[in-house]
């Protein structure tokens, strides 16, 4: 299995900072890489696609880059909504993998 | 929109089998593939597998001796069984949508708590 590694695996920063969250895969992944949002009790959400590709709907405060074994996540100005736990998925092999979770957290 | 809702009980007794069911709703389950995810208490997410609504499915090589998806077109509903389970089992079970022509889940259900005990 392909194994999937964040970090950091949890941060607190405040509103308008610029947040990086970076996902580092086993082996070469190419860009087989997502990243989603999830909050207690709601449904998780695709935020970034294939590394870098913006999910409609989501905002463009998010964005996400790499390629090969090392991703980023980046927040560019951090909102009060955004405190969260990201995580990281790789689809280049099955199993599908997730890294552990990045928990957000608003100072 | 469309939107995904897990069912099934809550408590499951061990060495039994779990049972879930995901219901889509305000879509055609047809032409897509449906996965499902369980995150443990405290742990990583792990995709359990994922089924094509013609009823082809990939499970996870860890729990591929016990589990089974399937998917019911007529009811717009796919399922998951998971036999045999112990402690290790219990989780938040997720379902979700595989993107159409992408690798990745673009949609999914709240979540239910599955708890194991006697």
């Amino acid at each position: 299995d392909i194994q999937m590694t964040q970090s950091p695996s949890s941060l607190s920063a405040s509103v308008g900072d610029r947040v990086t969250i970076t996902c580092r895969a086993s082996q070469s992944i190419t860009s087989y890489l997502h990243w989603y949002r999830h909050e207690p009790g709601k449904a998780p959400n695709l935020l970034i696609h294939t590394a870098s590709n913006l999910q409609s709907g989501v905002p463009s405060r998010f964005s996400g880059g790499g390629s090969g074994t090392d991703f980023t996540l980046t927040i560019s100005t951090l909102q009060p909504e955004d405190s969260a736990t990201y995580y990281c998925q790789q689809t280049y092999s099955t199993p599908w993998t997730f890294g552990q979770g990045t928990r957000v957290e608003i100072k | 929109q469309v939107q995904l809702q897990e069912s099934g009980p809550g408590l499951v007794k061990p060495s039994e089998t779990l049972s879930l069911t995901c219901t889509v709703s305000g879509g055609s389950i047809s032409n897509y593939y449906w996965g499902w995810v369980r995150q443990p208490p405290g742990k990583a997410l792990e995709c359990v597998g994922y089924i094509y609504y013609s009823g082809s499915a990939n499970y996870n090589p860890s729990l591929k001796s016990r589990v089974t998806i399937s998917v019911d077109t007529s009811t717009n509903q796919f399922s998951l069984k998971l036999n045999s389970v112990t402690a290790a089992d219990a989780a938040v079970y997720f379902c979700a949508r595989v993107a159409y022509g992408g690798w990745y889940f673009d949609l999914w259900g709240r979540g239910t708590l599955v708890t194991v005990s006697s």
